[in-house]
């Protein structure tokens, strides 16, 4: 079974631009959540989808959003990017919403912003 | 809001010893799940063990035990027999019972002298 993919593995950006990254989740999945990982915040939750719905949110701004197709797979995006937003990003899939199932990590997308 | 804290942000030890990771967290929910994630130098987060909040037993998987202690709110990751591949940074974090979103610590840097 393919494990969850992330692409690109690498991105770099110029501030003011706008990305969008991309995450395959676990066939069967439909549980995709996305994190930010830098050295100074640590993991952050930015959100998570289920069924294309947008079910929790974290604390970050309306400059980052994402979406979930009907297929499960997820996209995120960051408009009008900043130097602070050079991070690890994180793709989680999960089976399910409710109760406890594993999340499933991809390798992340690391994105620099120059 | 739920909080993990690791106050350790990194650790050593010889290769075939045992070390203990610490981790405490602050809820008021009552049903909860609790994790230890390694993340190696490949950043692929890989989940070690869980532990269910309704669970009075410690969770056990191979080398690796917790000591779950819910009226504390504290979760320890112990690492017996270490091995060389053990070398990573390893991350508490706590889930509700609904819902994917994890809140993760800040990591434990755990370093393996051969």
């Amino acid at each position: 079974k393919a494990g969850v993919t992330q692409t690109p593995r690498y991105l770099i950006k110029t501030r003011g631009q706008q990305v969008t990254l991309s995450c395959s989740p676990i066939s069967g999945h439909r549980s995709v959540s996305w994190y930010q990982q830098t050295p100074g915040q640590g993991l952050q939750f930015l959100f998570e989808y289920f069924s294309e719905t947008q079910r929790n949110k974290g604390n970050f701004p309306g400059r980052f959003s994402g979406r979930q197709f009907s297929n499960s797979r997820s996209e995120m995006n960051v408009s009008t990017l900043e130097l602070g937003d050079s991070a690890l990003y994180l793709c989680a899939s999960s089976s399910s919403y409710g109760g406890y199932t594993e999340a499933f990590f991809g390798q992340g997308t690391r994105l620099t912003v120059v | 809001a739920q909080t993990v804290t690791q106050s350790q942000p990194e650790m050593s030890v010889q290769e075939a010893e045992t070390v203990t990771l610490s981790c405490t967290y602050d809820t008021s929910e009552s049903d909860y799940y609790l994790f230890w994630y390694k993340q190696p130098p490949s950043r692929q987060m890989i989940l070690v063990i869980r532990q269910e909040a309704y669970k009075q037993q410690n969770a056990t998987e191979n080398r690796f035990s917790v000591n779950f202690q819910k009226a504390a709110k504290s979760f320890s990751l112990k690492i017996s027999d270490s091995q060389l591949g053990d070398a990573a940074m390893y991350f508490c974090a706590y889930s509700r019972e609904y819902g994917n979103k994890l809140v993760f610590g800040a990591g434990t840097i755990l370093r393996v002298k051969s």
